[in-house]
């Protein structure tokens, strides 16, 4: 069975700051993606990687994918309260065919 | 296009009941999917279908049954609901040769 743990679990910090999330898993992804959910609804994809070392620009968001294919970050620049939700990696393995959901991280920006 | 819809909205089930989520989607995606997110938490794979007639099993099957005869449909069965089963399910789907899964808004099932 493949795990993707992210970390931290929950981080609350103020508008204007900076902050990190890391996905983190011992098996190899073919691709890896990055969710945000809102409250009551569906996730909503940010970004795919595929590459080893990849690393792609949001505006505000930076996502890297490691060497190894196995593991991710999500770098928020000057944090805003439209950034609030749950964030969530998901990496395809093989054929990708089916996505595993990391754990999920809820992010709070206040005023 | 509507995209990904799912109903009910929201349903109270009690043990031992049964009941279909509905999921359809209209942009003539070939896979489609079933997850299960309890609170806060990442989603998990119960089922999945890469095209009309064929469906299998993901990382949560039990106690779920699917079907996909057409294209467009793909609904999830609860035959005897336990509290365990008491979650927020989601459909999804996906073009083949894309990454990209399209999520519906959701059903939230509570099991009493």
């Amino acid at each position: 069975t493949q795990l993707l743990e992210q970390s931290p679990q929950f981080l609350s910090i103020q508008e204007g700051e900076n902050l990190t999330v890391y996905c983190n898993s011992s098996s190899v992804f073919s691709s890896l993606q990055w969710y945000r959910q809102e409250p009551g609804e569906g996730p909503v994809l940010l970004v795919t990687v595929v590459t080893g070392g990849e690393v792609k620009k949001l505006k505000r968001l930076t996502f890297q994918f490691g060497d190894a294919r196995k593991d991710s970050s999500l770098h928020i620049t000057a944090a805003q309260p439209g950034d609030t939700g749950l964030y969530l990696c998901a990496g395809a393995a093989g054929g990708g065919n089916k996505l595993t959901f990391g754990t999920g991280t809820q992010l709070k920006v206040e005023l | 296009n509507a995209g990904v819809t799912q109903t009910p909205k929201f349903r109270i089930l009690k043990i031992g009941q049964s009941m279909t989520l509905q999921c359809t989607q209209d942009m003539n995606h070939n896979y489609m999917y079933w997850y299960r997110q309890d609170p806060g938490m990442g989603l998990k794979l119960i089922y999945y279908s890469v095209g009309a007639g064929i469906t299998d099993k993901g990382e949560v099957p039990n106690g779920y049954n699917v079907s996909r005869s057409t294209t467009e449909d793909f609904p999830l069965r609860l035959e005897l609901a336990a509290p365990s089963q008491t979650s927020v399910y989601f459909c999804a789907s996906r073009l083949q040769g894309f990454y990209e899964q399209y999520f519906g808004p959701g059903t939230r099932l509570t099991v009493t």
